[in-house]
């Protein structure tokens, strides 16, 4: 069983166009987290929701949008995808917050034309 | 400004050949140093946490250890299937500001070790 999954794996687009990734977590956790991997492989953390509740919020454009219906499952959705936007997604769990063994997800690859 | 630095970006060994792969930091208030392993395609897979200074942990052929500037994971006899990139991450502030509810990570050490 996958403990963490996201979907779609690959995600090739065009610019303007809007965009979802889901993450899903069979663990039980109650923090999920969206991490960004750029191409110098720097991970870098975007949003953090803990029992659905947001707890971070990096400097990241609007035009990213987080939703947690529940604590199983971080969705990321992304408007007027740009060039920059391309990059490797993950997403993340922990057994709690400020809890930082994570089990990630497989990552999403999005590239934007 | 709070740095995670790994060095070297990229390691060659010959199997067998030990060596070890550094992470430094500059951080305040560091609160817990983890390494993770990451495989081509794949998300970081977790491996160690070290919370303090002259602390050490074992899992096969890894050994992590911290002093209060940095950290090494060392590597003995490894085998072709420890190729990977290893990455080191700090938490570091505080939990009741926000500032430690995260990791900071570093640029990743590619790992690969020849048959």
């Amino acid at each position: 069983d996958t403990a963490v999954s996201q979907t779609p794996k690959y995600l090739v687009t065009q610019m303007g166009n809007d965009k979802s990734i889901k993450c899903e977590q069979n663990l039980g956790h109650d923090t999920m987290y969206w991490y960004k991997q750029d191409s110098k492989k720097f991970l870098k953390i975007m949003f953090s929701y803990n029992n659905k509740e947001l707890i971070i919020n990096e400097t990241v454009p609007n035009r990213f949008s987080p939703k947690s219906p529940d604590k199983a499952h971080l969705n990321l959705h992304i408007n007027s995808l740009e060039l920059g936007d391309s990059a490797v997604y993950f997403c993340a769990s922990s057994p709690r917050i400020a809890v930082y063994e994570q089990y990630f997800g497989p990552g999403t690859r999005l590239t934007v034309t | 400004e709070d740095q995670v630095t790994q060095s070297p970006e990229a390691l060659r060994l010959q199997e067998g050949e030990s060596s070890s792969l550094n992470c430094s930091y500059t951080v305040s208030g560091l609160r817990g140093l983890f390494w993770y392993r990451q495989d081509p395609g794949k998300g970081p897979e977790f491996l160690f946490t070290l919370y303090s200074a002259g602390e050490e942990k074992e899992k096969e052929r890894l050994k992590a250890t911290l002093t209060k500037k940095e950290s090494f994971l060392h590597i003995t006899a490894p085998k072709p299937e420890d190729s990977a990139t290893y990455l080191c991450a700090v938490q570091h502030g505080s939990i009741s500001s926000g500032s430690a509810r995260q990791l900071t990570f570093g640029s990743g050490t590619q790992l690969t070790v020849l048959p």
